[in-house]
């Protein structure tokens, strides 16, 4: 099976960088991708990273390190906008082509 | 145009009740998904069909059936509801591409069910 760990919540303010980590243990793996979740909202698409490295859209970056189990969401240029839950989620193999497996989700809060 | 839509948005019954859930989606994907996302806000996946076919079926009790008239609807039905089973229901759909590409879910908005 896999399972995922997270921050539970994190707080930052609002112009500052925050990093939300999360470490993964599975049964094989392909990826690891994030979303995002407003309040309410439906949990949106991020970034995956299937390969080791920092993957760059445009205030958001995202990391992996295949041999450490771990990966992070760099969020740049904090607004309040991005107050949010954060959901790392690994791809593995799976019933089908593959199974992805959601993490508990970081709650950010960016305050003024 | 709604790319993933799901109906009703809000559902408040009654225990013993039988409810059911829409999903529908306009991308042309091969694959959609049921997630209970519960008040602690894991996000949990319940159902997975790919080309009408059942692919993932988790542990959840047999009181929830999912059907899929066709690869553009995939829809929620729940007997007997209890308590337990309030929480949000997030329909979803990708592009079986194998491994390849992002394997990016689109969420519809949510189906928050309260069981009274």
């Amino acid at each position: 099976g896999q399972s995922l760990e997270q921050p539970s919540e994190v707080t930052a303010v609002e112009g500052a960088i925050v990093q939300i980590n999360c470490t993964y243990q599975t049964s094989g793996f392909y990826g690891l991708s994030w979303y995002q979740q407003h309040d309410g909202g439906a949990p949106t698409f991020l970034s995956y990273n299937a390969l080791d490295g920092l993957e760059e859209t445009g205030r958001f970056s995202s990391f992996l390190s295949r041999s450490d189990s771990y990966g992070y969401l760099l969020l740049q240029e904090l607004q309040m906008k991005d107050s949010a839950s954060y959901f790392c989620a690994v791809r593995a193999p799976g019933a089908g082509s593959y199974q992805l497996t959601f993490g508990k989700g970081t709650k950010l809060s960016v305050i003024p | 145009d709604t790319a993933v839509s799901q109906t009703p948005k809000y559902l408040v019954t009654q225990m013993g009740n039988d409810k059911s859930i829409k999903c529908e989606q306009n991308l042309g994907h091969d694959t959609m998904y049921w997630y209970k996302q519960d008040s602690k806000k894991f996000l949990k996946i319940m159902f997975s069909y790919n080309n009408k076919e059942l692919i993932i079926n988790e542990t959840v009790p047999n009181r929830f059936s999912p059907k899929s008239p066709d690869k553009a609807h995939l829809n929620l039905h729940i007997n007997s509801l209890e308590l337990g089973d309030s929480a949000v229901y997030f329909c979803a759909s990708s592009q079986d591409a194998g491994l390849v590409g992002t394997g990016e879910l689109f969420f519809g908005e949510g189906s928050r069910l309260t069981v009274l």
